[in-house]
């Protein structure tokens, strides 16, 4: 079983829909939880860190669930630009040390 | 602020060729590197993470005596692939980081084929 399972899709949405993605880890003892973004042939980038009270960043909103070890990522009022594959990435540690990628979940946004 | 600067951005060789890969972090100072790599359609795997002034600590699977890391300044790190084969082809990607609880800042990668 991967560490870090998510639905490698496509997602393809129209502009201004809202997407969800989920992610599921297979660790208990997880303690840091992010969703990255990754464009085609580049480098991730931090998009958000998850929070157990959930958190919101513009479009943006994450939940984390511990109990059923469950993270998921909301975009609201989806934009061309937010085409790209989003990677839940988790660690071990309370800190960024050791990253633990999902394979990513990649979304097409069209006119 | 925080740019990681990874070089060479795209490398084609031929079989048996070492390459090295340069991984700068231009306007921080990174007491950890870390490098990864990602197959085709795979997820980014962490292949060793290495401490300024220190030996690296390789994952389990990599092999410390093929990919050879140096860590010799705060501010650079290089990953040379020794005798690289076909296998070897994949997106090489170094992160960088302040301290323990910082976030990783990664570079743009390196794209290393062997024919």
């Amino acid at each position: 079983r991967k560490e870090v399972e998510q639905d490698p899709g496509p997602f393809n949405v129209p502009e201004g829909a809202t997407v969800a993605f989920n992610c599921t880890y297979s660790n208990s003892a997880s303690q840091s939880f992010f969703w990255y973004r990754q464009d085609c042939r580049k480098e991730p980038k931090l998009l958000m860190s998850v929070y157990s009270s959930g958190n919101e960043d513009g479009r943006f909103t994450a939940q984390l669930n511990r109990a059923s070890q469950y993270i998921s990522l909301l975009i609201r009022d989806s934009k061309l630009s937010d085409s790209a594959t989003y990677l839940c990435v988790v660690t071990f540690d309370t800190g960024f040390q050791k990253l633990v990628f999902g394979t990513g979940t990649r979304l097409l946004v069209s006119p | 602020g925080a740019v990681v600067s990874q070089h060479p951005s795209r490398v084609i060789c031929k079989s048996g060729t070492s390459v090295k890969i340069e991984c700068r972090s231009l306007d921080f100072q990174a007491t950890t590197m870390f490098w990864y790599r990602q197959f085709p359609k795979q997820s980014l795997m962490l292949m060793a993470t290495s401490n300024e002034g220190s030996k690296a600590t390789y994952e389990q699977g990599v092999e410390k005596d093929k990919f050879l890391i140096n860590h010799a300044s705060l501010t650079l790190s290089t990953l040379t692939v020794t005798s690289a084969h076909p296998e070897d082809s994949s997106f090489y990607i170094c992160s960088a980081q302040t301290g323990g609880r910082q976030p990783q800042h990664f570079g743009d990668g390196t794209r290393l084929s062997i024919l």
